[in-house]
């Protein structure tokens, strides 16, 4: 069965300093990848995903993600943070035979300090 | 991009009465339909997957006799939290399964904070 593990829970990162953010899964057919961002009392809102194609994709707010195939890994990174980064952030996995069910992992709580 | 919309997004109950929420895909048709359950500090758990015109599939411990799911029409799920008692007080949140895409994509609503007393 298909499991998804983000390494840290909390994440403490000063102002303009890059982060990363560890995601690794496990599953034995192809997958999709998705990293979701959460504020206080909101929904999730899609920061990016992986289908196919290029393994490194990129949002529009400077996020990065990279899809190793190797290492089950799609980790998030950023150069440089803001104090406006601050959110919960979900890993998730979905396989493509499982009808579009996501796995989350258990999420990773960055926080940005000046 | 695709819009989900959840109603309401607070509310607060007494003990042993039922509690609906409404899940709508606003600009697109969803066939199915995601509900999950989110603890304070804690990850998504998915409850059930809810499907236009048939029964609900619910994941293994989830009661479906407590949380009845209704999938109506390609743009409306509702979840009903029956004989809501405290451990029910929870952030629920739904999702709806884009037909429009070549791929899967789940678009989630903003969710709705039930709190029993």
């Amino acid at each position: 069965a298909q499991s998804v593990t983000q390494l840290d829970s909390q994440v403490p990162v000063f102002e303009e300093a890059p982060v990363e953010l560890r995601c690794n899964y496990s599953s034995s057919v192809s997958v999709y990848l998705f990293w979701y961002v959460q504020y206080p009392n909101q929904g999730l809102q899609l920061l990016l995903k992986y289908l196919s194609g290029s393994t490194l994709v990129e949002s529009i707010n400077g996020f990065e993600a990279e899809f190793n195939k190797s290492q089950t890994s799609f980790h998030l990174r950023k150069p440089s943070v803001h104090i406006s980064d601050t959110a919960e952030y979900f890993c998730a996995v979905s396989e493509g035979n499982q009808g579009g069910k996501l796995i989350f992992g258990q999420g990773t709580e960055l926080s940005v300090k000046p | 991009g695709a819009v989900v919309s959840q109603h309401p997004s607070r509310v607060i109950c007494k003990s042993g009465t039922s509690v609906k929420i409404e899940c709508r895909s606003l600009d697109f048709q969803a066939t199915t339909m995601f509900w999950y359950r989110q603890f304070p500090k804690q990850s998504l758990m998915l409850m059930a997957t809810s499907n236009e015109g048939s029964k609900a599939t619910y994941e293994q411990g989830v009661e479906k006799d407590k949380f009845l799911i209704n999938h109506a029409s390609l743009t409306l799920s509702t979840l009903t939290v029956t004989s809501a008692h405290p451990e029910d007080s929870s952030f629920y949140i739904c999702s709806a399964l884009s037909l429009m895409k070549t791929y899967n994509e789940q678009f989630f609503g903003p969710g709705t904070r039930l709190t029993v007393l």
